[in-house]
């Protein structure tokens, strides 16, 4: 049970986009659709903003997208905004009734 | 509204045990995959443990195997955490959730002499 790798830094200045990447193996991201991201700020309870590789809940805005290339996915934040500065975690099931998370990445926005 | 309500963290001497529960409102857990995640001071998050919605075929993470359960009472529409042998490295902020969209607040457990 390894964690996802996720890179431990992410920075862009608002308006820009910015992708984390999240990879994996065949055993989970690349084999499965339940691939979810999520957004915690300090303090908070982690969002769900992605589920399923690319869908977004409802409330979560369109600069928020998913996408899944083999073994590695990825989340792009488009139109940066200032609030978006937070820490981005991906997870994904892993058979046997196994769920995994990356280690996380700390968005900031310059 | 769905709600998520953990309860039973506190401080613990190593080797010692807690009960976690989760009560939910607005969601019935046997409806649902529940989940336990964890977060340790200043780090990420991980997962502990998943109950299906039939309460059947739990799952676990190795670093808890053996040493954790999570069970339902569908009666009191909660879930429950049992936590024994505890660590010094089981310290964090225990949240239960279902599938990702409904978190609970958490619930904080710390395991110090």
């Amino acid at each position: 049970q390894s964690a996802l790798t996720q890179p431990p830094s992410a920075s862009g200045s608002p308006g820009q986009s910015v992708t984390i990447s999240c990879t994996g193996t065949s055993n989970d991201v690349g084999g499965h659709i339940w691939v979810s991201w999520y957004q915690q700020h300090p303090g908070k309870v982690p969002k769900l903003i992605i589920f399923e590789v690319s869908k977004r809940p409802s409330g979560v805005p369109n600069r928020f997208s998913g996408s899944r290339s083999g073994n590695t996915a990825s989340l792009t934040v488009s139109g940066l905004q200032t609030e978006d500065e937070a820490d981005y975690y991906c997870s994904s099931y892993a058979g046997s009734h196994i769920l995994l998370f990356g280690g996380g990445t700390k968005l900031t926005v310059l | 509204e769905v709600q998520l309500m953990e309860s039973g963290g506190g401080l613990v001497q190593p080797g010692g045990s807690l009960r976690l529960s989760c009560v939910a409102s607005g969601l019935t857990l046997r409806n649902y995959v529940m989940h336990w995640v964890r977060q340790a001071p200043g780090k990420g998050l991980v997962w502990v443990a998943r109950i299906s919605n039939d309460g059947s075929d739990p799952g676990y993470a190795d670093s808890v195997k053996g040493r954790f359960i999570t069970f339902r009472e569908d009666a009191k529409n909660t879930l429950y955490l049992q936590m024994d042998s505890l660590r010094a490295e089981d310290t964090a902020m225990y949240y239960c959730m279902d599938y990702g969209l409904n978190w609970g607040q958490g619930t904080l457990v710390t395991v110090s002499s």
